[in-house]
């Protein structure tokens, strides 16, 4: 069965630490993805990779950075959290089939709160 | 730029009734369309996509969803709502780019006894 799992389920933190959300996959896909959730915006992509070191910016990429140093682990840094980063945070993996759309397979997601 | 409205934030359906969620997107090519499902506290389960073919798509949990090009629309239907299916759902377009997807706002779909 696949899975994408994430490190935390709930995280609470305080302002200006720095955080680390870890999510691994167990698919050995290629490409993953870190959204943020919030109410009445839907998902919004943050950063995505596609290959090992290879990181692209999504939609809202400020505040946030990422790191891919191995194919099945891909992580989300909050250098200095901040009040505004308080949401849930879903990670995903998808295959790259070339040509087509694929499914993305969801983790259950970190609900961070920043104090 | 592709785009994804699902234009009924909330839903509320009796248990035993039909139920219709509305999704329209806007893509210049072929879309590759997806419904999601999400629990309370949960990520997000695929129900069905579509990518081409037959346009009345079947997934799980007894959801179907029919594509129209004619009107930009992938809307999700069921014709029994169980009390479990009480979840907030996303419709999503793959994008341009490879291998993303572009969601919807999401509907919270809520089931009365």
């Amino acid at each position: 069965d696949v899975k994408v799992t994430q490190s935390s389920r709930y995280l609470v933190k305080r302002t200006g630490e720095k955080v680390f959300l870890e999510c691994v996959q167990d698919m050995d896909h290629e490409n993953m993805f870190w959204y943020r959730q919030d109410p009445g915006l839907g998902l919004r992509l943050i950063y995505f990779s596609y290959d090992v070191k290879m990181k692209e910016k999504g939609d809202i990429p400020e505040g946030y950075s990422v790191s891919r140093e191995k194919k099945e682990r891909f992580s989300l840094i909050l250098e200095s959290a901040s009040t505004n980063q308080t949401s849930m945070y879903l990670c995903a993996s998808s295959p790259p089939i070339a040509g087509s759309y694929n499914e993305q397979f969801f983790g259950p997601g970190t609900r961070l709160t920043v104090l | 730029a592709q785009s994804v409205t699902q234009p009924d934030i909330h839903i509320t359906v009796s248990e035993g009734a039909s139920l219709e969620l509305r999704c329209n997107y806007s893509y210049g090519a072929t879309p590759y369309l997806f419904w999601y499902v999400q629990s309370p506290g949960q990520g997000l389960q695929l129900l069905l996509k579509y990518f081409s073919g037959d346009t009345l798509v079947q997934g799980i949990k007894g959801f179907e969803a029919e594509f129209k090009r004619s009107q930009s629309s992938f809307n999700l239907r069921k014709p029994s709502v169980h009390w479990s299916d009480a979840a907030e759902y996303f419709c999503a377009v793959g994008a341009q780019d490879f291998q993303k997807l572009v969601f919807g706002t999401g509907t919270r779909l809520l089931v009365s006894p």
